[in-house]
């Protein structure tokens, strides 16, 4: 079946611009995470969702990052007046259970802020 | 908060070498450890996941362990091969929210044929 996709798969914007990252996860999966990954780092969690909920963006960096997943299937996370430290890969995830099981990964968007 | 590091940042071998790569982590309460592949300019792949409760997983020519007490999880990759060529990841799931992945900075391999 497929996997996580994600869209678009390279992003530049010029620092001020506002950005729409999409996430198409395995489709019957409850649970659906953000990550923010930094060159030469590991990823670092944004967000949760667990169907339209959600349950934990203590990992957004600012007010300016917001994530939404209306429906409990696609999720797109806005970033508002990019500045050049938000660029980065961005990961989502999606897992079958509602706890942390095995995550699936998509390919990632490479955002890169001008 | 939970901290975690992984050794050797980088590692080149020849190909069909056993190598051992380490995660450690500095809070033993956690819910489970995985070990996740990403190759350049592609997602992560997991590789293997081990609850708290286990002591190990094997899948293939990979073989994770784990000790929570000491706070340490190995990888173990047995006859190495040039398509094992990858950054290695090591994430761990705490007890208290198990929702939330924290990562090392992974170790990137590379197995010279």
């Amino acid at each position: 079946g497929a996997g996580v996709s994600q869209s678009p798969r390279y992003k530049v914007a010029k620092r001020g611009q506002d950005v729409a990252l999409r996430c198409d996860p395995i489709s019957g999966h409850v649970s659906l995470f953000w990550y923010q990954q930094a060159l030469g780092q590991g990823p670092e969690f944004l967000t949760y969702f667990q169907n339209e909920a959600q349950l934990d963006k203590s990992g957004l960096p600012s007010d300016r990052f917001f994530a939404e997943r209306p429906e409990g299937s696609v999720s797109t996370l806005k970033i508002q007046r990019t500045q050049q430290e938000d660029s980065a890969v961005y990961l989502c995830a999606s897992s079958l259970g509602r706890s942390i099981y095995e995550q699936y990964f998509g390919p990632g968007t490479r955002l890169t802020v001008t | 908060k939970q901290e975690v590091t992984q050794i050797p940042a980088a590692l080149s071998v020849p190909e069909g070498e056993n190598l051992v790569l380490n995660c450690s982590f500095t809070d033993s309460a956690i819910y489970n450890l995985q070990w996740f592949r990403q190759d350049p300019g592609k997602g992560l792949t997991s590789l293997l996941l081990i609850q708290s409760s286990q002591r190990e997983q094997t899948s293939g020519r990979l073989n994770a362990s784990l000790d929570k007490s000491s706070g340490r999880s190995t990888l173990y990759i047995a006859a190495s091969q040039p398509g094992d060529s990858a950054t290695y990841l090591c994430a761990v799931a705490d007890a208290g929210n198990n929702r939330k992945l924290i990562w090392g900075l992974g170790t990137s391999l590379a197995v010279n044929p």
